[in-house]
């Protein structure tokens, strides 16, 4: 039973637009969220996290938006640039924990 | 530094056969970890340690896998025997320290193992 779901495997988006990737999780516990960006042959990279007494993190082009009534999460980036297109994977953290509980993950496509 | 190592990063072999994945955490991280991913469960934890002992394995598929961390520089995951179904890439990533919020893991950049 996936605890972290990323329910679409590819998005594509015009350069330049804005991506949205979308993340729910059923585990009410986690207390912070975490999303990694990953290249082909590469392993993950830590991208942007956010606690779970916020409801929004920022960093640059990227924005980390954190719903915990609904259970979802999403990742914002704007604009979205051709260096953007890599899997992207939301992950959770329970607080007290050790372990980070990731989905599948999301192909994110800039299209020129 | 030069970041999370890991070794070979590339790996095929045949059913039945033994194959060992090495991974060399950054140094000074406590923590180390060992994950799967294949299409169809993503980015799978199988076990962690701290400080060189092993914390959670219950991500481990069978008694095939095992890990060993012999010390805070070295740790290796054996699969005995192997099958294809083990086919996936492995990554190991370690931490300075979890619990903390602003700690994130650090990558290496994978074993692809294909088992024919």
């Amino acid at each position: 039973d996936q605890q972290v779901k990323q329910n679409s495997p590819s998005l594509s988006v015009q350069e330049g637009r804005i991506s949205i990737l979308n993340c729910d999780y059923t585990n009410s516990m986690f207390d912070y969220f975490l999303w990694y960006k990953k290249y082909p042959a590469e392993g993950p990279t830590f991208l942007i996290s956010i606690s779970s007494i916020k409801d929004k993190n920022e960093d640059g082009r990227f924005t980390v938006f954190l719903n915990k009534s609904a259970k979802h999460l999403s990742l914002h980036i704007v604009p979205s640039q051709p260096g953007d297109s890599a899997v992207y994977f939301c992950a959770a953290f329970l607080g007290g924990g050790d372990k980070i509980i990731f989905g599948k993950g999301t192909r994110l496509h800039i299209l020129p | 530094d030069a970041g999370v190592i890991q070794s070979p990063r590339h790996e095929v072999t045949e059913m039945g056969q033994e194959v060992t994945l090495r991974c060399k955490p950054i140094s000074g991280h406590d923590y180390l970890f060992w994950y799967r991913q294949t299409m169809m469960r993503g980015l799978e934890l199988l076990i962690y340690f701290n400080n060189n002992v092993p914390i959670d394995d219950s991500g481990m598929p069978e008694d095939r896998f095992s890990a060993k961390m012999p010390n805070a520089s070295f740790s290796t995951l054996k699969i005995q025997p192997s099958e294809p179904r083990d086919s996936a890439v492995y990554f190991c990533a370690s931490s300075l320290k979890t619990g903390v919020v602003t700690d994130t893991q650090y990558f290496g950049p994978g074993t692809r193992l294909t088992v024919l």
